[in-house]
């Protein structure tokens, strides 16, 4: 398996722009977890899914965030509009089940700078 | 007070030393307690995990857990360069994986 991919690994942007990330979790897993780390506040849960039901959103910063798994095998995570203080590297990770969820795979990451 | 605290280093000690991290909490809600490794522009990997207190071992690292104090250490032996990372303690509590900030580690050759 490839692992979880993530997409892209780096966007640069300006501030006001819609900013899309992109998931693969790994085949079979079945939960999907979004993650903000900066220096400043470390590594944040932005939300997760379990079965690509939104379980947990109480980190999503603002309403600019939004997250969407329409299926197990993707999942976005969007900002609209982006601002400077949303940069930051995002991470996505999967799990597979009740019994070994804080397993966690991660993605690459992608670093998002919104100038 | 953070739910979980760890101190963010740097940490820099010599190849061949015995290197302990740790991390303190304030919820005993707690119930699984992990150690993940972060190399730079990578995302994290689990490196230990246990949800008991006391010690285990794998290899050169001993993950270990004391509920009584809300205090978790990782224990690296005969460190290598390799080890150079960011580690990161994380803890799970209401199906919440919640995670210090991690601490940098630098080996010197």
């Amino acid at each position: 398996d490839a692992g979880v991919i993530q997409s892209p690994r780096h966007e640069v942007t300006e501030m006001g722009q819609e900013v899309t990330l992109r998931c693969k979790p790994i085949s079979g897993h079945d939960y999907l977890f979004w993650y903000r780390q900066t220096m400043m506040r470390g590594l944040e849960l932005l939300i997760y899914f379990n079965n690509n039901v939104p379980i947990d959103d109480s980190g999503m910063p603002e309403d600019r965030f939004s997250a969407k798994m329409p299926n197990a095998s993707f999942s976005t995570l969007k900002i609209q509009p982006s601002e400077p203080r949303d940069s930051a590297v995002y991470f996505c990770a999967s799990s597979s089940g009740d019994r070994d969820m804080e397993k966690l795979f991660f993605g690459s990451g992608t670093q998002l700078s919104v100038l | 007070q953070k739910e979980v605290e760890q101190d963010p280093g740097p940490l820099s000690v010599p190849e061949g030393a015995i290197v302990s991290l740790n991390c303190t909490y304030s919820n005993s809600a707690f119930q699984y307690f992990m150690w993940y490794r972060q190399y730079s522009r990578k995302g994290p990997e689990l490196l230990m995990y246990t949800y008991s207190s006391g010690n285990k071992e794998d290899g050169r690292f001993t993950a270990q857990v004391d509920k009584s104090s809300k205090y978790i250490s990782l224990f690296i032996r005969d460190s290598q360069p390799s080890d150079s990372a960011t580690y990161l303690c994380a803890m799970t509590r209401d199906d919440k994986i919640i995670f210090g900030k991690g601490t940098r580690l630098h080996i010197l050759p």
